[in-house]
């Protein structure tokens, strides 16, 4: 089966950028999108499409994918943003989910 | 404004059964795939079933033959259906909305619902 593999945890400064990578066979072929979820709270999508904002999520949220990584960065990140996320594909009629990545803004 | 209310978790014994049901509004809710997915606590994200507008189902091994999903589309709801329940099925259980782009097959998910949690335990 199809496994997206994450960084448990990346750490970043107030102010810095943050880049969590999500990493998986041939990645690069496939539509990737990415969730944002705070503790007691359901995901959000951040990311669709490879690097497409839904309408409502700060320009500081991009994305990009190529070859069998994609990557969340988050530019000027702010403490709001510590939270976990998920990045998910699809393959063979199956979404995806990477294991996530716990986002600390320290 | 979108809106998924899930309902119906709670605590059942190992091997019972439990039916969720999620309200969805604001959106033509025959048009678009919707999903189950649920996370365990404290950990990631699992999709366990989905329907299509044309009624087609699908659903990961881990509960395939053990769930079943249905919509009534009349009724803008959707349904999942939970037998031989086992302690590995403690989750929330989300309803999602799904958007599948023209071009590919890719589903991403616009709109969850807040969430329903399911305990199996004696």
């Amino acid at each position: 089966s199809y496994e997206l593999t994450q960084p448990p945890s990346v750490s970043v400064s107030p102010g810095q950028t943050a880049s969590i990578t999500c990493s998986g066979d041939k990645l690069g072929d496939k539509y990737v999108c990415w969730y944002q979820q705070k503790p007691g709270q359901s995901p959000v999508l951040v990311i669709y499409q490879d690097n497409k904002r839904p309408s409502g999520i700060p320009e500081r949220f991009s994305g990009s994918n190529s070859g069998n990584t994609a990557t969340l960065t988050i530019s000027g990140t702010q403490a709001m943003d510590e939270a976990d996320y998920y990045c998910q594909a699809w393959d063979s009629s199956t979404v995806v989910f990477g294991g996530g990545t716990k986002l600390t803004v320290l | 404004e979108v809106q998924l209310v899930e309902s119906g978790g709670g605590l059942v014994q190992p091997g019972g059964s439990l039916k969720l049901s999620c309200a969805a509004s604001g959106f033509t809710f025959s048009n678009y795939d919707m999903y189950w997915v649920r996370q365990g606590i404290g950990k990631g994200l699992e999709w366990v079933s989905v329907i299509g507008t044309a009624g087609d189902t699908y659903y990961p091994d881990s509960v395939k033959g053990r769930f079943t999903i249905s919509r009534e589309n009349a009724k803008n709801s959707l349904y999942l259906q939970m037998n031989s329940l086992s302690a590995g099925d403690t989750a929330v259980y989300y309803c999602a909305r799904a958007v599948v782009p023209a071009a590919m097959p890719d589903p991403h998910f616009d709109y969850w619902g807040q969430g329903t949690l399911v305990t199996v335990s004696s």
